[in-house]
């Protein structure tokens, strides 16, 4: 089936780093992707989303791009902030509406 | 803010007793989905629903029962809890058709099974 693969975590960074978290899918076909991030003691919220190869889901700074050739989604940051300190998922939208997540990826940003 | 609220937020109980979580939307969404989060294994799918009665399995299915009598309520049921079934429960709900997927999430059910 389906499946998502994201880096392990804690990822720990000083405030205004760059931040990497790499994300990699298999899939039949081509999904939609997504990123959700879930701060401490909330639900998940949509962070970006890509719908074909090569689009560019961007917002609060975050991007990813859609990688066909290498079924990638990884999430990038130029600059972070101590409150993007949160949880972080891809996830993969299969037949039937159906997402599919990584298992997160822990971000803790110092100050 | 999507309209979820899901109850109760946290629940203790203890093996062997049956349990029952309740995901009530506001949107009129045809999808709903419950889901539980464990360290180091992300969100799997429990049970999904596609409309009013129409019901399907997730990955890890087995121990619970869902029902959805109407559009706006998704229950699932844990018939005889076990510790295993210690969990954070994440009811999730979409429009469908040929949106992006996007799904939105309640706030999440904190279960401890004694």
């Amino acid at each position: 089936g389906d499946s998502v693969t994201q880096m392990e975590g804690p990822v720990t960074l000083s405030e205004e780093a760059f931040l990497t978290i790499n994300c990699t899918y298999t899939a039949t076909g081509y999904p939609s992707l997504f990123w959700y991030v879930q701060y401490p003691g909330e639900g998940l919220q949509l962070l970006l989303k890509a719908t074909k190869a090569d689009d560019k889901g961007s917002n609060k700074g975050f991007e990813a791009t859609y990688r066909k050739e290498t079924t990638s989604f990884h999430l990038e940051k130029g600059s972070v902030q101590v409150s993007d300190s949160a949880v972080y998922f891809c996830a993969l939208k299969e037949y039937g509406n159906k997402l599919v997540f990584g298992a997160g990826t822990i971000l803790r940003v110092k100050s | 803010d999507a309209g979820i609220t899901q109850s109760p937020r946290h629940k203790v109980t203890e093996t062997g007793t049956p349990v029952t979580l309740r995901c009530h939307q506001t949107e009129n969404h045809r999808y709903m989905y419950w889901y539980r989060q464990d360290p180091g294994h992300g969100l799997r799918l429990i049970h999904y629903s596609y409309g009013v009665k129409d019901t399907d399995k997730g990955e890890v299915s087995d121990g619970y029962s869902v029902s959805r009598s109407k559009t706006e309520d998704f229950l699932l049921t844990l018939e005889s809890a076990t510790s295993s079934q210690t969990s954070v429960y994440f009811c999730a709900i979409t429009s469908g058709g040929r949106g992006t997927g996007e799904l939105f999430f309640g706030e999440g059910s904190r279960l401890t099974v004694l």
